[in-house]
């Protein structure tokens, strides 16, 4: 199976910080990774698939890069919406696999 | 819009057995593979299934191979969980999820439900 890690599993940030997440993969997946973000006690929400597309709805301070067995998430500009978990997920192979969660708190 | 809706959940006693449905509206529910994902209680989420747009293929996850069965009902617009000889690792908040694109499910989960809640316990 493949192991995806992510880091840090937490951080803190103010309004309007820059934040980068990063997850690797402990084998090649190429772009099939998608990013996840989940609030307490509600569904996740999907943010980004392929690793860098836009899910239809999101704002555009979200955005992936990354290929191979790395990647990263970046909130260009923190809002208070955003406080919350954010998994990645990569559908290379089954069985398909999550990242262990970074939670996103406020500074 | 897309809404998946989960029903099912409840207290079960180890060993015994469950069913889990998901009733899906706002898109061709038979053009779409669709997936199972849990989260057990203040952990992260585990992907456990998905079944192709015609229910000709489905994949397990290792924690619930042979015991979970994952199937559709193109007629009803609605996904299944059979759950066997349940655990009480299985406890968890059960989501369905359509498929980003893919038939096949060979997609992420684009889209979610709002999750129904299996507790395994005596």
């Amino acid at each position: 199976d493949i192991q995806m890690t992510q880091s840090p599993s937490s951080l803190s940030a103010s309004v309007g910080d820059r934040v980068t997440i990063t997850c690797r993969a402990s084998q090649g997946i190429s772009s099939w990774l998608a990013w996840y973000q989940q609030k307490p006690e509600k569904a996740p929400k999907s943010l980004i698939y392929a690793a860098s597309s836009l899910q239809s709805g999101v704002p555009s301070r979200f955005s992936g890069s990354g290929s191979g067995t790395d990647f990263t998430l970046t909130i260009s500009s923190l809002q208070p919406e955003d406080f919350a978990t954010y998994y990645c997920q990569q559908y290379n192979s089954y069985p398909f696999t999550f990242g262990g969660g970074t939670k996103v708190e406020i500074k | 819009q897309v809404q998946l809706v989960e029903s099912g959940g409840g207290v079960v006693q180890p060993g015994r057995s469950l069913r889990l449905s998901c009733a899906a509206s706002g898109f061709t529910f038979s053009s779409y593979g669709m997936h199972w994902v849990r989260q057990a209680p203040g952990k992260g989420l585990e992907w456990v299934a998905v079944i192709s747009y015609d229910g000709s293929n489905k994949y397990y996850a290792d924690s619930v191979k042979g015991r979970f069965t994952i199937s559709r009902d193109n007629s009803k617009n609605t996904l299944y969980l059979q759950m066997n000889s349940l655990r009480a690792e299985d406890t968890a908040v059960y989501y369905c999820a359509k498929d980003q694109e893919t038939a096949a499910g060979t997609g992420p989960c684009g889209y979610w439900g709002q999750g129904t809640l299996v507790t395994v316990s005596s």
